[in-house]
């Protein structure tokens, strides 16, 4: 199994903040990663597919970058509704797996 | 713009069997494109990817759970079945249905769309 890793675990920021979230794979994965946005008591958000594109509908404050085994999720002008947890998953190989989250609260 | 609900029994007993429905609206549940897939969250922690089924009913399942598990199709109802045997109290999550997509035709499968999940309780 592809184990993936993130840091930091937890992060404080502010409204007008730029945060960045790293994800790690255990082997190679090219660009098969995606990141999820979950708020308490729902279901995760698709955000970004293919290591940096975004899904439909989602807005350009959100940016992925990498490829291979390191990826990052940038949130640019932190506001209110984006404080949440933030996943990252491989969809490379089976069994498909996630990173155990970043969560993003208000400083 | 492709909707999707789970339904089942939000308690079942330890031994017994989970089932689960999940119901595609907005979109065909038959398109070659997507993967039809089931994901659980325990409380409290993070996600794990369950398995997934083709409208074929060619299916994937993740090897922890593939001896418990079935995975099924039923195109004419536009709707996904879980079946998960011998319950036990590790078993309790929030369960979601999930739609994956393969944005190139190149045969891998992003998540694109989630439904919004329901609460299954492992106990007596």
């Amino acid at each position: 199994d592809i184990q993936m890793t993130q840091s930091p675990s937890s992060l404080s920021a502010s409204v007008g903040d730029r945060v960045t979230i790293t994800c790690r794979a255990s082997q190679d994965i090219d660009n098969y990663l995606a990141w999820f946005q979950q708020k308490p008591g729902k279901a995760p958000k698709s955000l970004i597919y293919a290591a940096s594109s975004l899904q439909s509908g989602v807005p350009s404050k959100f940016s992925g970058s990498g490829s291979g085994t390191d990826f990052t999720l940038t949130i640019s002008n932190l506001q209110p509704e984006d404080f949440a947890t933030y996943y990252c998953q491989q969809y490379y190989s089976h069994p498909l797996t996630f990173g155990p989250g970043t969560k993003v609260d208000i400083k | 713009q492709v909707q999707l609900q789970e339904s089942g029994p939000g308690l079942v007993k330890p031994s017994q069997t989970l089932s689960l429905t999940c119901t595609v609206s907005g979109d065909s549940i038959s398109s070659g494109a997507y993967y039809w897939t089931w994901i659980r969250q325990p409380p409290g922690k993070g996600l794990e990817w369950i398995g997934y089924i083709y409208y074929t009913g060619f299916t994937y399942y993740n090897p922890s759970l593939q001896s418990r598990l079935t995975i099924s199709v039923d195109t004419s109802k536009k709707l996904f079945s879980l079946r998960l045997t011998s319950v036990t109290a590790a078993d309790t999550a929030v369960y979601y249905c999930a739609r994956a997509w393969d944005y190139d035709n190149n045969g891998y499968y992003s998540f694109d769309s989630w439904g919004r999940g329901t609460l299954v309780t492992v106990s007596s």
